[in-house]
Formats: structure tokens, C-alpha cells, sequence
């Protein structure tokens, strides 16, 4: 069974950069995209975007152009997301998901809380 | 940045049938737009239901079932269950890059 395990809650301040963390196992990484979602509290949920573990490549959602960076570490079977110039609005939790249709495994989620 | 849009919410009698839909503000709904339904709890992450319009995954019960109905697209409950209540978000795929509606919180009452 795919299992992806997130990163631990963060704490960040206004203007600061946060960089969650997805590792993959039980699947070869770099079959499957990896998409970031997030979900703020007692809200809907958001897409970021995607990366191609195998190429590197990446797609990001307009909202999130210039502040959003997904990267990823073949060699460990990890993915990225960094987000940077935090704001009290991003906080959420940040959800990495995988699978053969794309969606069919999810992370257990990160919270990511910003607050000054 | 397109726009998904769901009903925010719907009730169900247990035992009844319901859709739920999905509209696009680009306009029609097609099978281009890969349709994928999500069912999510409270303090769970989300789950896939449907994925590219109509498909079912293993885990998804054979009451619900996705199409695409009058320009959106649909998912539908037929005989709804007491553990079916929950938020069920839509994603549609616009050029590689996915857009999610804004959810609709269904309730089996």
C-alpha cells in the first residue's frame, strides 16, 4: 500500500518561508506526479500544484506563482513544497497526494500555522 | 483562474437519490476537464470517489456514480447512506493546471 508521510506542524511568522515534506513508499517515486493541496480551517480545498518526480517538472496554480516551489529528492523518495512570504491567510493544511489516476493516495496533511 | 462551482449545500433522505453538480466558468464541462469527485470528513483527508468523469476506484461504493449532465458535471448518490453525509469537492483539469469547486456539504437527514 502507498504510503506518504508528511512533515510536522509549523509555526511561521508573517513574511517567512515554510517547506513541507512528502515521503513516498511502497511505489516507485518517480511513477506518479505529486500534487500539493491545502485546506485552511473550515474551508475547501486548494490546489497548488504538481510535480513530475521523474523529470522534475512542475505546474503551479496561477494564485501561487512566484511563491510556491516544489522540488524533490529522487534518492529518498521525497517531495517539496516551499512557500514563501507566508501570510496569515495561508495558514492551512497542506495535503501531498499521489496515485496512478493521480489523487488516489494522500499524506496525512501538515499544519502550517502563520501568525505574528 | 477558472471557477468551479458547487451547490454549498444539499439534503438527502436516507434511501433517496441525489446529484451533485459542477459548473465551469469557462463553460461546458467535458470529459477534457477530467471530472474527479472527492469525499471528505471532518478530520480526514480527502478521498477520491470518481476520477476522469465516470471512474470508479475500488474503494468507491456502487451508489455513486459520476457524469456529465447538462454542461457540468454530475456525481450521483442513489440510495444514500447515514455514513454518505460529508463535504464533496469536484476538480476539474484545465490544461494540466487543477482548479477544485468550493465544495457542497451534504446532509442525510
Amino acid at each position: 500500500q502507498v504510503q506518504l508521510v508528511q512533515s510536522g506542524a509549523e509555526v511561521k511568522k508573517p513574511g517567512a518561508s515554510v517547506k513541507v515534506s512528502c515521503k513516498a513508499s511502497r511505489y516507485i517515486f518517480t511513477a506518479y506526479y505529486m500534487h500539493w493541496v491545502r485546506q485552511a480551517p473550515g474551508h475547501g480545498l486548494e490546489w497548488l500544484g504538481w510535480i513530475n518526480p521523474n523529470s522534475g517538472d512542475t505546474k503551479y496554480a496561477q494564485n501561487f506563482q512566484g511563491r510556491v516551489t516544489m522540488t524533490r529528492d529522487t534518492s529518498i523518495s521525497t517531495a517539496y513544497m516551499d512557500l514563501s512570504r507566508l501570510r496569515s491567510d495561508d495558514t492551512a493544511v497542506y495535503y501531498c497526494a499521489t496515485g496512478g489516476t493521480y489523487f488516489d493516495y494522500w499524506g496525512q496533511g501538515t499544519l502550517v500555522a502563520v501568525s505574528s | 483562474q477558472a471557477v468551479v462551482t458547487q451547490e454549498p449545500s444539499l439534503t438527502v433522505s436516507p434511501g433517496g437519490t441525489v446529484t451533485l453538480t459542477c459548473g465551469s466558468s469557462t463553460g461546458a464541462v467535458t470529459s477534457g476537464h477530467y471530472p474527479y469527485w472527492f469525499q471528505q470528513k471532518p478530520g480526514q483527508a480527502p478521498r477520491t470517489l470518481i476520477y476522469d468523469t465516470s471512474n470508479k476506484h475500488s474503494w468507491t461504493p456502487a451508489r455513486f456514480s459520476g457524469s456529465l449532465l447538462g454542461g457540468k458535471a454530475a456525481l450521483t448518490l442513489s440510495g444514500a447512506q447515514p455514513e454518505d453525509e460529508a463535504e464533496y469537492y469536484c476538480l476539474f483539469s484545465y490544461s494540466g493546471a487543477r482548479v477544485f469547486g468550493g465544495g457542497t456539504k451534504l446532509t442525510v437527514l
